[in-house]
């Protein structure tokens, strides 16, 4: 596809839940970052992916969070038992490591979650 | 504690003159600067960038100024257009970190006809 996309758009889930998110990068595109954006906030780094690995989880708020990029290409951020404080939109980006703009990361237009 | 800071959370500007938003970090070690503009319900879309060997990097109507030494950044918009409304934010990397960004907390520019 031409850009990032994510999906859902949108999520309601109820605490306790467990919730998973995709996100689909830009064809060719190595590295991989997920974000988390709170209300008056602005986004949050979550974990980043060279490749399949995960080469920095720093901002992983806790081991309620994990993510996947099995084949080094769509990655799913996976939420389990989900507290009403995961409510925020979670941005997924994608970056080439090559060429003049290595630098520029293209983002989703991100899944809002909402845990009531 | 915010490294990156955006300490005017709204700006309003008449269509035409300059829009000018601002931003402040405080971790040394950032040597990359970025702006990203965000509409409703869409993600943050990359508007300009600037090296921290650069303290003036110029693309149409947008300059982005660097002043190393007071760990500040501006972002100048003109002729500023209704379509520049939007929410703006700054955001830095660093080398050897895998180029996450750290952002702020975002300016809300709002371009009056």
């Amino acid at each position: 596809g031409a850009g990032v996309s994510q999906t859902p758009s949108n999520k309601v889930t109820e605490k306790g839940k467990y919730v998973e998110l995709r996100c689909d990068p830009i064809s060719g595109h190595t590295a991989l970052y997920w974000y988390r954006q709170s209300l008056g906030q602005g986004p949050e780094f979550l974990i980043y992916f060279q490749g399949t690995g995960a080469a920095d989880d720093s901002g992983l708020p806790n081991d309620r969070f994990f993510a996947v990029r099995p084949e080094g290409s769509v990655s799913t951020l996976k939420i389990q038992r989900t507290e009403r404080g995961d409510s925020a939109v979670y941005l997924c980006a994608s970056r080439n490591r090559g060429g003049l703009s290595y630098n520029e990361q293209f983002f989703g237009p991100g899944t809002r979650l909402t845990v009531l | 504690d915010q490294q990156v800071k955006q300490n005017s959370p709204s700006l309003s500007v008449q269509e035409g003159r300059i829009s000018i938003l601002n931003c402040d970090y405080t971790n040394s070690m950032f040597d990359y600067f970025l702006w990203y503009k965000k509409y409703p319900a869409e993600g943050p879309t990359f508007l300009i960038s600037i090296s921290s060997i650069k303290d003036k990097n110029e693309d149409g109507r947008f300059t982005v100024f660097l002043n190393k030494s007071a760990k500040h950044l501006s972002l100048h918009i003109v002729p500023s257009q209704p379509g520049d409304s939007a929410v703006y934010f700054c955001a830095a990397s660093r080398g050897g970190s895998n180029y996450k960004l750290t952002f702020g907390k975002g300016t809300l520019l709002t371009v009056n006809p």
